[in-house]
């Protein structure tokens, strides 16, 4: 059965800090790898999507990166902004062809 | 990215009754459709899947009775929490995927319904 982890759970860094929140997963048969930003009490905005024969995503700051054989994903931000503040949840497609999340991080930028 | 929206944002019912959430994919065809469940600092847990035209597939432990899923059109799909009890009381998203061509696409999600049953 597919497990999915995130680490740190929770994170609090000051502006303009790069940071990396990883995400690592238990089976390497998967078909792709999401990344997602919620805000407090809202729904999923996706940021980045990988592909599984793909190694790495961009998207302006963000940029994330896939390693099958490892079972791990990380999602690079730089040049932290307060505006980035929010839980940052990866999910993994796995062989059902389902999305398996993780409990998410939660992410502080203090101005 | 595309859009899904879900209604409404919030309702609170009382217990017993029955509460019918939308979501709807406004600018794409959504073959599949997911119904996710969220707790308070948790993460979303899946409880049904459904295909346009067919019916939905529950994840083990969820009551297929109790929550009832409608998938009818290519742009809407419906959950109704029926006999609505204060443990029911969750916050719950939709997404909704296009898996014409393949199941390698990106899932849209709606901005999600709390639900407070008192």
């Amino acid at each position: 059965k597919q497990e999915v982890t995130q680490i740190p759970a929770a994170l609090s860094v000051p502006e303009g800090e790069n940071l990396v929140l990883n995400c690592s997963f238990t089976d390497s048969a998967i078909y792709n790898l999401q990344w997602f930003r919620q805000d407090p009490g809202k729904g999923l905005t996706s940021l980045l999507l990988i592909q599984s024969s793909q190694r790495e995503q961009t998207s302006g700051r963000l940029n994330a990166s896939l390693d099958k054989s490892s079972g791990r994903s990380t999602l690079y931000i730089a040049a932290s902004q307060p505006g980035d503040s929010a839980t940052y949840l990866c999910a993994v497609g796995d062989s059902s062809y389902k999305l398996i999340f993780g409990s998410g991080t939660r992410l502080l930028v203090r101005p | 990215g595309a859009v899904v929206s879900q209604h409404p944002s919030r309702v609170i019912c009382k217990s017993g009754t029955s509460v019918k959430i939308e979501c709807r994919s406004l600018d794409f065809q959504a073959t599949t459709m997911f119904w996710y469940r969220q707790f308070p600092k948790k993460s979303l847990m899946l409880m049904a899947t459904s295909n346009e035209g067919s019916k939905a597939t529950y994840e083990q432990g969820v009551e297929k009775d109790k929550f009832l899923i409608n998938h009818a059109s290519l742009t809407l799909s419906t959950l109704t929490v029926t006999s609505a009890h204060p443990e029911d009381s969750s916050f719950y998203i939709c997404s909704a995927e296009n898996r014409d061509r393949g199941v390698n696409t990106e899932a849209f999600f709606g901005q999600g319904t709390r639900l407070t049953v008192v």
